[in-house]
């Protein structure tokens, strides 16, 4: 079956600094890769995605490659403000023709920035 | 465009009692989906729906939980009866169903019913 492992949080980090959130997967077909992030008190928000091999989902500083040679979809920005602080999820699903498949999450990181 | 409403935000209940989560999905959607999101944890599938069809509702409860979406736009979610073990986030989200072989629908979501059994 499908399944995402998700870097386990919480993660504090000084404001400027570089953050990295490692993602890694295993799917039986070809899926498209997400990460989602949760702000305090709000729903799911649809932050970056990729849909094949070597693709780079970028938004709001935010970027992840879609590494098959790995299975890893790593979240990564050069500079957090205080504003970033939220859980992050990574998610994949499988595309395919014909009916729209479930999305399958990890666990979530939680990420606290620090003025 | 307006987002993915539900509601109510937050409900306390106590076990065994009965309770529902209605969502409105985002206007032309035509899937909806319910998940469970459990503290510390990501949010897990319990119900599809393609327009009023439930097409994915293998891992929904049925002995206590049941859906339904009548005329493919609003949807109620019930849990009757409850048991602490409920306790958790309700999501509700909603896609559109895109043009082409390949299906790549990105999935909006709500803010979620906060669910506590006592």
């Amino acid at each position: 079956g499908n399944s995402v492992t998700q870097m386990e949080g919480p993660v504090t980090l000084s404001e400027e600094a570089f953050l990295t959130i490692n993602c890694t997967y295993t799917a039986t077909g070809y899926p498209s890769l997400f990460w989602y992030v949760q702000y305090p008190g709000e729903g799911l928000q649809l932050l970056l995605k990729a849909t094949k091999a070597d693709d780079k989902g970028s938004n709001k500083g935010f970027e992840a490659t879609y590494r098959k040679e790995t299975t890893s979809f790593h979240l990564e920005k050069g500079s957090v403000q205080v504003s970033d602080s939220a859980v992050y999820f990574c998610a994949l699903r499988e595309t395919s023709s014909g009916s729209a498949r479930q999305l399958t999450f990890g666990s979530g990181t939680q990420l606290t920035v620090l003025p | 465009e307006a987002g993915v409403v539900q509601s109510p935000r937050y409900k306390i209940i106590e076990k065994k009692q009965p309770v529902a989560f209605w969502c409105n999905p985002i206007s032309g959607h035509n899937t909806l989906y319910w998940y469970r999101q459990n503290l510390g944890q990501g949010p897990e599938l319990l119900i599809r729906y393609e327009n009023e069809e439930a097409v994915d509702d293998s891992q929904l409860p049925k002995d206590r939980f049941s859906a339904e979406r009548l005329k493919g736009v609003d949807s109620t979610l019930k849990i009757q009866p409850a048991e602490l073990g409920d306790s958790a986030v309700y999501l509700c989200a909603s896609s559109r169903r895109t043009s082409g072989r390949v299906r790549t629908d990105t999935q909006y979501f709500g803010p979620g019913t906060r669910l506590t059994v006592l």
